[in-house]
């Protein structure tokens, strides 16, 4: 059984630019949320999705969106990088929305210049 | 909203010694995770307390849940470097409704010296 995964690892990208990272969810799983971590904090959740439509939000601008496919995997997008967005991205797996447990990627680390 | 403290912020502890990780939510708890982290790397899912009073064990780590206090508590026995990391509590404040998501406390810090 496949387990979370996420590209890429690491990204550096300037002020301004465009972002997307990527995630496959664990196998038969066909919810993905999204979470910020900055250093030093816990992760903040961005959104979720669930059988391909946003079904959550949290406190993130418009200029973070997302996808999901029908396999499931999904991305992630930021427009309009600024500094502030340089953090840890991880994604979670959910065999359902509802689900008690979710199952976390190892990370994708934006560093915006 | 709900909000999570943990307490410690951080903590160093020797090879061998016992310690103990305190979460204390705002709110009700109606259930918590607690997560490990390796600096910079994702969450592992260390165990999940539903009820008041439930305690769950894993290896060394045992886990208790008091919903009067609004508080968990993460106990490690005899640790070891490889306890070192990053414990995250977590709780759903949502249990049933359109979407599942997960607060976050805002970490503690272990690290074990050999």
């Amino acid at each position: 059984e496949t387990g979370v995964t996420q590209s890429p690892t690491h990204l550096i990208k300037t002020r301004g630019q465009q972002v997307t990272l990527r995630c496959s969810s664990q196998s038969g799983h066909n919810t993905v949320s999204w979470y910020q971590q900055a250093l030093g904090q816990g992760p903040q959740f961005i959104f979720q999705y669930y059988r391909e439509e946003e079904n959550g939000r949290g406190n993130f601008p418009p200029r973070f969106s997302g996808l999901q496919f029908p396999n499931y995997s999904s991305e992630l997008n930021v427009n309009a990088l600024e500094l502030d967005d340089s953090a840890l991205y991880l994604c979670a797996s959910s065999p359902e929305r509802t689900s008690d447990e979710q199952f976390f990627g190892p990370g994708t680390r934006l560093t915006v210049l | 909203s709900q909000e999570l403290e943990q307490s410690p912020q951080s903590l160093i502890v020797q090879e061998g010694k016992n310690l103990t990780i305190n979460c204390t939510s705002s709110k009700t708890l109606y259930g918590l995770y607690w997560y490990k982290q390796k600096y910079g790397e994702g969450l592992i899912f260390l165990m999940m307390l539903q009820k008041g009073g439930e305690e769950k064990s894993h290896e060394k780590i045992t886990a208790k849940l008091d919903e009067k206090k609004q508080q968990s508590s993460l106990h490690i026995t005899a640790s070891q470097p490889s306890h070192a990391g990053i414990y995250l509590c977590g709780v759903n404040p949502i249990r049933v409704g359109s979407y599942d998501k997960v607060i976050f406390g805002p970490g503690t810090s272990l690290s074990v010296i050999p």
